[in-house]
């Protein structure tokens, strides 16, 4: 599969918990967007990414959040002391250089229910 | 926050029958997107629509785009069961690189 992939696909965890979730984009792909999506709402944007450097984060990315590339190709998101109101769908999308204008290929998502 | 807002909500109709669903946002515009979007399922890309162009096609979909109202439509033609989803517009700005997504329109295809 070359699609870009997300682990976990779940995860419940307890408030005041940090938790981290993993993207893998499409291998050639240089640019990475991080969304979020709450039940019944479109995905909001929250961090794009252009190979390692983080370019552009959104209002929405509080303080305890933190996103990192470190080497251009998989991403993390790290939520730390999490909050009931984290609790959504956190989805990853990938676009290459070269494709067809801001088509982004999304991930399966990783739900988060914090307790 | 959400660039705009879709209309219906929600659509159910028969198999066979078309769907139409309208999206409307706020902003000056580089380009607008349709997304699908299964239970359980990421969104899957659909039909991108340039400022300067008024309508596309892609197989059943149609999309048009009226810049002067910021509004644009989407025609899934002799719909099917596996058309069943939720749909969403997205919006990208010039010199933008994010996606700005709209509510979403829940459609039903009823066998």
């Amino acid at each position: 599969d070359t699609g870009v992939s997300q682990d976990p696909r779940h995860k419940i965890t307890k408030r005041g918990q940090n938790v981290t979730f993993r993207c893998d984009p499409i291998s050639e792909h240089n640019r990475l967007y991080w969304y979020r999506q709450t039940l019944g709402q479109g995905p909001e944007f929250l961090t794009y990414f252009q190979n390692e450097a983080q370019l552009e984060k959104s209002r929405l990315l509080s303080d305890r959040f933190s996103a990192e590339r470190p080497k251009g190709s998989f991403s993390t998101l790290e939520i730390q002391r999490t909050e009931q109101g984290d609790s959504a769908m956190y989805l990853c999308a990938s676009r290459g250089v070269g494709g067809s204008y801001n088509e982004q290929f999304f991930g399966p998502g990783t739900r988060l229910t914090v307790l | 926050s959400q660039q705009g807002e879709e209309d219906p909500q929600a659509l159910s109709i028969q198999e066979g029958e078309n769907a139409t669903m309208n999206c409307s946002y706020k902003t000056s515009i580089n380009n607008l997107q349709w997304y699908r979007q299964n239970s359980g399922r990421g969104l899957v890309h659909l039909i991108l629509i340039r400022s300067n162009e008024r309508e596309k096609h892609s197989g059943r979909l149609r999309v048009t785009l009226d810049t002067s109202k910021k509004s644009s439509s989407l025609l899934i033609t002799a719909s099917r069961a596996a058309d069943t989803a939720s749909y969403f517009c997205a919006t990208v700005n010039f010199g933008n690189e994010k996606l700005t997504f709209g509510t979403g329109t829940r459609l039903t295809i009823i066998p």
